[in-house]
């Protein structure tokens, strides 16, 4: 059972640029949050996702940032025109909500803006 | 607004030594609370799990305890080990399972 894959593991952007960031939860899991973790600061809750459905986004920055989680394929988070404050690593989190709510991150996905 | 705090931010033991890392709440209405180990560089890894009805959970060499009317949670390491050195997160888990970080405290453990 494969556990929160995340891809790409290193992201090199250009300020302008735009950055895809894509996570395929575990295998029956069906919530997926995205959290941010700048250098020297704690994981910052960013987005929870339901298939289809944006459940909880109090923690995206208001314009650039958006995300998805598609009935098919993995969740989205996309950053528009990059600036270097975006480089952070980016972690996602999946859960088999009704269980333990036991939340399962992946390795992440560390992006860089030149 | 649920803000989690972990103290202290940076810890060094010997080999062999006990040690507690405290994390503390301020918003006793939780789900649940995870503590977690993170290496340089690399992702989360979940070490316990505590929910709250419960007071405690074990693995190994390590023992978590949670006092949710006081917002405290405490991760006990026995017998330390330099593999033991990491980043140690705890996170407070609350609606819909969203979990509050602290920012962590880093361990290192000396041969």
């Amino acid at each position: 059972n494969a556990g929160v894959m995340q891809n790409p593991r290193h992201l090199v952007r250009r300020r302008g640029q735009e950055a895809r960031l894509r996570c395929s939860p575990m295998k029956g899991h069906s919530h997926v949050y995205w959290y941010r973790q700048l250098p020297e600061e704690g994981l910052k809750f960013m987005v929870y996702l339901q298939k289809e459905n944006i459940i909880d986004e109090s923690g995206m920055p208001k314009e650039r940032f958006s995300a998805e989680f598609p009935k098919e394929g993995p969740s989205i988070l996309r950053i528009q025109q990059v600036v270097r404050g975006d480089s952070a690593a980016y972690f996602c989190a999946s859960c088999n909500a009704g269980a333990t709510g036991e939340l399962f991150f992946g390795e992440g996905s560390r992006l860089t803006v030149l | 607004k649920q803000e989690v705090t972990q103290i202290p931010a940076a810890l060094s033991v010997p080999e062999g030594e006990n040690l507690v890392l405290n994390c503390s709440f301020t918003d006793s209405a939780i789900y649940n609370l995870q503590w977690f180990r993170q290496d340089p560089g690399k992702g989360l890894t979940s070490l316990l799990l505590i929910q709250s009805s419960q007071r405690e959970q074990t693995s190994g060499r390590l023992n978590a305890s949670l006092d949710k009317s006081s917002g405290r949670s405490t991760l006990y390491i026995a017998a330390s080990q330099p593999g033991d050195s990491a980043t140690y997160l705890c996170a407070v888990g609350g609606s819909n399972y969203k979990l509050t970080f602290g920012k962590g405290t880093l361990l290192t453990v000396n041969p």
